[in-house]
């Protein structure tokens, strides 16, 4: 069974600009995770979708963070414009459905902020 | 609020040495427990869990209790080996309105040596 896929693997912008990561989840998982683990930190939920609607974004900077999952299967996050302190690892997680207590998490996406 | 509280790294030890890695917790309701491990350039991957309390989780060598009394979930390994170097992240997790919600601890990083 194929894990869950993330891409870029690294991405290294400068401030101000605007950068998308593209995750697609297991096949037949319901629910989408979007982390944030900034050096050091433990890894912090910035969204859940169940299937293409959202669930809780109550972590997510709306100011300058989106993300949707428009056919309730792969994902996307977006950064614009992108600040100093948004160098992180972002990563995507899937699970069954949104009670179901194990997640599945991709690689993750490393991004620098210059 | 909902917090995971891990002893802080780096934790550097000799192959075959007795590993102990602390991790309390502070939730309102009964959560269910885990440790994640996370492997250099690798994904977070589910290493133990627990979901109520004097269950023990286990996998690999690696085990955990669910101690409600003391609030804790402290990671044990009788024997380490070098490929068990990693970071290890002691985890949370709390159903609120149908929906999970995994809370992370800082993570704490475990280097072996031969």
């Amino acid at each position: 069974e194929a894990g869950v896929a993330q891409s870029p693997r690294y991405k290294i912008i400068e401030k101000r600009q605007s950068v998308a990561f593209w995750c697609n989840p297991i096949s037949g998982h319901a629910t989408l995770y979007w982390y944030q683990q900034i050096l050091g930190q433990g890894p912090k939920l910035l969204i859940q979708f169940q299937n293409n609607g959202v669930v809780d974004d109550s972590q997510l900077p709306k100011d300058r963070f989106s993300a949707e999952r428009l056919k309730g299967v792969d994902s996307t996050l977006k950064i614009q414009p992108a600040k100093l302190e948004d160098s992180a690892v972002y990563l995507c997680a899937s699970s069954l459905g949104p009670a179901n207590n194990e997640q599945f998490f991709g690689p993750g996406t490393r991004l620098t902020v210059l | 609020g909902d917090s995971v509280t891990q002893m802080e790294g780096p934790v550097t030890l000799s192959e075959e040495a007795f590993l102990t890695i602390n991790c309390t917790y502070t939730a309102t309701g009964y959560p269910s427990l885990f440790w994640y491990v996370q492997y250099p350039g690798e994904g977070l991957q589910l290493l133990l869990k627990a979901t109520k309390a004097d269950d023990k989780g286990s996998n690999k060598g690696f085990e955990a209790t669910y101690r409600k009394e003391t609030t804790s979930f402290h990671l044990e390994k009788g024997s380490v080996q070098v490929s068990d170097s990693a970071v290890y992240f002691c985890a949370l997790l709390l159903l609120s309105g149908g929906y999970n919600k995994l809370i992370f601890g800082a993570g704490t990083r475990l280097a072996v040596h031969p």
